[in-house]
């Protein structure tokens, strides 16, 4: 299966600005990636699709100017979180897609 | 869009028993993966499986796609098997389709 990495691992910011999170592909060339978001003791929720050298396709609800995705290789695509506020505060999962898909293992975002 | 519903939500063994997770789900899917969250949030891939049976060591998993479930197996638990169990689904073949999943059910496996 497909190997997944994410950075950072976690991550604390103040109300406002802005965070990156990674995900990359390790031994895969993904055209397709996922990004999911987890609250507590809920579960996976998918943010939007990132396609290498073209848009994000978002989810209904999801904002897409808060939400910034970035797909500029096969191996890398990566989330900013502007302007974050506390509700913003989560797990967020990335994952690569060959006819199954593959988790990273997670960025844990609090806004504080 | 497709509906997915796990049970049982809450599920607590001692070590050694069995269990068995349900998953149903409301439309016909191509894509059916059986997941594993561990403590740390890592998700582990357990199965895929839109149709049939497969085992691996003491996991196994069966699919009826006419009926519109999957169930999985856990024989002679350990410790280690706790943690959240999901269930998710897609209506078009290959990976290439979001993924929804189910609310999971949570494992509890004391020695």
């Amino acid at each position: 299966g497909a190997v997944v990495s994410q950075h950072p691992s976690w991550v604390i910011c103040k109300s406002g600005t802005s965070v990156k999170i990674e995900c990359r592909s390790l031994d895969f060339q993904a055209t397709t990636m996922f990004w999911y978001r987890q609250f507590p003791k809920q579960s996976l929720m998918l943010m939007a699709t990132s396609n290498e050298g073209s848009k994000a396709t978002y989810e209904q609800g999801v904002e897409k100017d808060k939400f910034l995705i970035n797909h500029a290789s096969l191996t890398l695509s990566t989330l900013t979180v502007t302007s974050a506020h506390p509700e913003d505060s989560s797990f967020y999962i990335c994952s690569v897609a060959t006819y199954e898909q593959y988790f990273g293992p997670g960025t844990r975002l609090t806004v504080t | 869009g497709i509906q997915v519903e796990q049970s049982p939500p809450d599920l607590i063994l001692q070590e050694g028993a069995n269990s068995t997770l349900r998953c149903n789900f409301s439309d016909s899917v191509n894509n059916l993966q059986w997941f594993h969250q561990n403590p740390w949030g890592q998700l582990i891939n357990l199965f895929y499986i839109p149709s049939g049976t497969k085992q691996n060591g003491r996991l196994s998993a069966t699919t009826v796609a006419t009926e519109r479930y999957s169930l999985l197996y856990i024989s002679s638990s350990q410790t280690t098997d706790s943690g959240v169990y999901f269930c998710a689904v897609a209506a078009t073949q290959g990976g290439s389709e979001k993924l929804v999943f189910g609310k999971g059910t949570k494992l509890t496996v004391n020695p």
